[in-house]
């Protein structure tokens, strides 16, 4: 398995630009989300997937959209970028966690953007 | 006031130490509570996991957690170069009915063991 993987690992934009983050798993998991960390404020959730065609809103969603057109991928599109929008973007997934388990989740090795 | 406050360090100790680790959270209704290690420029990966209150042991790790003091705490003994890495606690609620379970982080500690 190659577990949660993210494409690219770096990306250097121009304000205004946008662009197209990848991730996908192939460990058949329901649940999949994409976080942002910057320095001194942890991962906040940006998007999440509860299943293919279902997709929701996390704490920070402005400026990013987000599709489930199958299980295994989930892309974040970023519409109009900024320099706020520098960051490590990780994409996490986890299996559907039933009642009363919670969602271990498993995390890509991130994309780093810097937005000039 | 954030939900979930971690200091984040950087927090520097000898080799076989024992490392002590802390978040405080305002949230009651949490009632999940992990702990994510992270290497630099890598993503966080679970390292324990405890649901409610009590202690739960894993090798050199113990994470511990207070829903009275709503504090949790992961300890590391014999503390090992390796170790070196930012840790993040993470909690949530339960799942109501099958629904997603947003996770809440820290902000992570940065941890450096030196030989």
């Amino acid at each position: 398995n190659a577990g949660v993987t993210q494409t690219p690992k770096f990306q250097v934009l121009k304000t205004g630009q946008s662009m197209t983050l990848q991730c996908a798993q192939d460990m058949n998991h329901e649940y999949m989300s994409w976080y942002r960390q910057d320095p001194g404020m942890g991962l906040r959730l940006i998007h999440y997937s509860v299943g293919a065609g279902i997709t929701d809103q996390g704490e920070v969603p402005n400026g990013y959209n987000v599709s489930r057109s199958t299980t295994e991928d989930f892309p974040l599109r970023l519409l109009s970028a900024a320099p706020s929008q520098t960051s490590v973007y990780f994409c996490a997934s986890s299996y559907y966690p039933g009642q009363g388990n919670t969602d271990t989740q498993y995390f890509g090795p991130g994309t780093r953007l810097t937005v000039l | 006031q954030k939900e979930v406050e971690q200091d984040p360090g950087p927090l520097s100790v000898p080799e076989g130490a024992i490392v002590s680790l802390n978040c405080t959270y305002s949230n009651s209704a949490f009632q999940y509570f992990m702990w994510y290690r992270q290497y630099s420029r890598k993503g966080p990966e679970l390292l324990m996991y405890t649901y409610s209150s009590g202690n739960k042991e894993d090798g050199r790790f113990t994470a511990q957690v207070d829903k009275s003091s709503k504090y949790i705490s992961l300890f590391i003994r014999d503390s090992q170069p390796s170790d070196s890495a930012t840790y993040l606690c993470a909690m949530s609620g339960v799942s109501q009915g099958g629904g997603y379970n947003k996770l809440i982080f820290g902000a992570g500690t940065r941890l450096a063991v030196h030989p």
